[in-house]
């Protein structure tokens, strides 16, 4: 079976633009997390869709949103981007019911300058 | 504030001896733990879980431990191998929220041969 899939995988954008990052998750997982990795903060949950609704959201600014497809594929979009949104952002999918083992992807590495 | 907590930034390990890593909790509304291992610029790879209503859970080489009265838990690498260096990451979730997993800093476990 795949595992999760983003795109891309490494991404650099200027101050002020916007980014949309793409994931896709195993067959079969209807639920997909995203999550932010930096040196300072660690992991950091930043949204979940489950079900082409976001059933939970972590405290980060609304410049940060997310959608899922009918076929679970997610997209989380950043817009006006700080330098302080350089990070790894991961993605995360799992099934609906025990176990609840969330699977990641390889992430996108995303540079603001 | 912090709810999980990995104290020990890294561990150094003899190959074949056994590894221990620690992590802390705060919140008792906590009902599922999970560890990760993540090498840089990949994500995490799920490794072990223990519901909070169990002890122990063991898979192969891995054992994670659970002392709730603590709010403690441990995850044991017997014997350890060259190949288990990288970065563990305890992880915690609470079933009304869904999959969002808050995540401890993480610790560097560094296995010599």
């Amino acid at each position: 079976k795949a595992g999760v899939t983003q795109t891309p995988r490494y991404l650099i954008k200027t101050r002020g633009q916007q980014v949309t990052l793409s994931c896709s998750p195993i067959s079969g997982h209807r639920s997909v997390s995203w999550y932010q990795q930096t040196p300072g903060q660690g992991l950091q949950f930043l949204f979940e869709y489950f079900s082409e609704t976001q059933r939970n959201k972590g405290n980060f600014p609304g410049r940060f949103s997310g959608r899922q497809f009918s076929n679970s594929r997610s997209e989380m979009n950043v817009s006006t981007l700080e330098l302080g949104d350089s990070a790894l952002y991961l993605c995360a999918s799992s099934q609906p019911r025990a176990p609840y083992e969330q699977y990641f992807g390889p992430g996108t590495r995303l540079t603001v300058t | 504030d912090q709810q999980v907590k990995q104290n020990s930034p890294s561990l150094s390990v003899q190959e074949g001896r056994i590894s221990i890593l620690n992590c802390d909790y705060t919140n008792s509304m906590f009902d599922y733990f999970l560890w990760y291992k993540k090498y840089p610029a990949e994500g995490p790879t799920f490794l072990i879980s223990i519901s909070s209503i169990k002890d122990k859970n063991e898979d192969g080489r891995f054992t994670v431990f659970l002392n709730k009265s603590a709010k403690h838990l441990s995850l044991h690498i017997v014997p350890s191998q060259p190949g288990d260096s990288a970065v563990y990451f305890c992880a915690a979730r609470r079933m009304e929220y869904g999959n969002k997993l808050v995540f401890g800093a993480g610790t560097i476990l560094r296995v010599k041969s």
